[in-house]
């Protein structure tokens, strides 16, 4: 069964860095989603991505936040200057194009610990 | 805007026993609801939708839920707990407001499913 991978699963930066996380979206599916998830909080939305570009952003995706589909089939969120408020769980989602169905598939998710 | 509120952040059930997590929706426009569990380590999987059309869902590993409107409620329910259900569960909302929304889900806080021997 197709499934959305993430790399890594686990990162560790200094306060400052830039991060780039990766996602490996299910093939046929053309919205791309990331959500966060800090720790003891409950999951949000950060972005989404529609026919290569942003569709939709929240107030959390600010300047610091890009996203790209660099080749067609890997989808990622950079992060250029981290903050210690960045540390979360990172996931990424992607679902078909049908308008009659919503439901997302959601990868395993990325730990960013910032430092 | 959308919000969604899951009562009680921890259930802890016997073996057995009913299970049932609450959650409540706030939607102007007709909500797409979700239900996501999340075991130790892993991603959020998908248990159960509702979009349109029949009020009461079935779902993966013997849970459904039904959709009432009047209530604003979606709770979730699973007639006999099994040790591999422990977990964390999430209630989430969408829609398709004028046929411009890109999808993105609002989740709840998440409910913590304890199972006892």
């Amino acid at each position: 069964e197709p499934e959305v991978t993430q790399t890594p699963s686990h990162q560790v930066t200094q306060m400052g860095q830039e991060v780039i996380l990766r996602c490996v979206p299910i093939s046929n599916h053309l919205y791309f989603y990331w959500y966060r998830q800090i720790l003891g909080q409950k999951v949000e939305f950060l972005v989404s991505f529609y026919n290569n570009e942003i569709s939709e952003k929240s107030e959390i995706f600010d300047d610091q936040f890009s996203v790209e589909r660099p080749d067609g089939s890997n989808f990622t969120l950079k992060i250029r200057s981290t903050k210690l408020e960045d540390s979360a769980m990172y996931f990424c989602a992607s679902r078909k194009t049908s308008s009659s169905s919503y439901e997302q598939y959601f990868g395993p998710g990325t730990r960013l610990t910032v430092t | 805007a959308q919000s969604v509120t899951q009562l009680g952040s921890h259930v802890s059930v016997s073996e057995g026993a009913l299970v049932l997590l609450r959650c409540n929706y706030s939607s102007s426009v007709p909500p797409y609801l979700f239900w996501y569990v999340q075991y130790p380590n892993q991603g959020l999987q998908l248990l159960l939708k509702y979009t349109t059309g029949a009020t009461l869902v079935k779902g993966i590993n013997g849970f459904e839920a039904e959709f009432k409107k009047s209530e604003t409620s979606f709770h979730l329910t699973k007639p006999s707990a099994h040790m591999s259900d422990a977990a964390e569960y999430f209630c989430a909302v969408t829609s398709n407001a004028g046929g411009t929304s890109y999808g993105k889900l609002t989740f709840g806080q998440g409910t913590i499913l304890t199972v006892h021997p």
